[in-house]
């Protein structure tokens, strides 16, 4: 089955810097790639989404690239600002079963420094 | 609010005794999951429905948990004979249309946190 790998598992930057988190899947046929932020005992949350015929999409400060030849995804958040603490998660969603089922990286637990 | 609510938001309950949780789903989502997450680690699939439904489980839903959804709306996820390898957050999602067609979007509800003492 699918397998979604994610780093770095915690990452600091400082207010106004760029964050960068990377993932990895292995199922060639896996077309769907959302990523969810989750603060502090709250749900989990879309910020951004990428399909699997489109290689990058934007929405202000947050960026996804897709990169279907090496199976990577990176989320890139710029001008970070301390909102943007929280934990962060890939994911991807392999085609196969009628639940469309989303398989969740580990988590990238955002910080930023003042 | 019109987004996923979750009943109970956190639990705690000795070793062999039998919880029920229930999920509330956008109105208008046929389309329902839940999953477990443990401190550190993302979501972890345990269910799907769509409307009434029970179209797939995983292989970690163990004998010991059943989950239904009887009308095709809110669903409702008992686990029999706790462990406290179940201590978890227990998440419910919904969803309004199949893959593809651009409203695969899963939102998720608050939760219920379990304590198994």
């Amino acid at each position: 089955g699918e397998n979604v790998e994610q780093h770095p598992s915690t990452l600091s930057v400082q207010e106004g810097d760029s964050a960068v988190i990377k993932c990895t899947y292995s199922d060639s046929a896996s077309n769907y790639f959302p990523w969810y932020k989750q603060e502090l005992g709250k749900r989990p949350q879309l910020i951004i989404d990428i399909r699997s015929n489109v290689g990058e999409k934007k929405d202000q400060r947050i960026a996804v690239t897709l990169n279907k030849t090496a199976k990577h995804f990176s989320l890139h958040i710029t001008e970070t600002q301390p909102e943007d603490s929280a934990v962060y998660f890939c994911a991807a969603s392999p085609p196969y079963s009628s639940a469309s089922k989303i398989i969740f990286g580990s988590g990238t637990r955002l910080s930023i420094r003042p | 609010d019109t987004g996923v609510s979750q009943d109970p938001r956190h639990k705690i309950t000795k070793r062999g005794q039998n919880v029920t949780f229930r999920c509330d789903p956008i109105s208008e989502h046929n389309r329902l999951y839940w999953y477990r997450q443990t401190l550190g680690q993302g979501p972890e699939f345990l269910t799907y429905f769509q409307n009434e439904a029970q179209l797939e489980k995983s292989r970690l839903l163990s004998d010991r948990f059943s989950a239904e959804r009887p009308k095709g709306s809110f669903s409702t996820l008992e686990i029999q004979r706790t462990e406290q390898g179940d201590s978890a957050m227990y998440l419910c999602a919904s969803r309004k249309g199949p893959s593809g067609s651009g409203q695969e979007t899963q939102y998720f509800g608050p939760g219920t946190r379990l304590l198994v003492l």
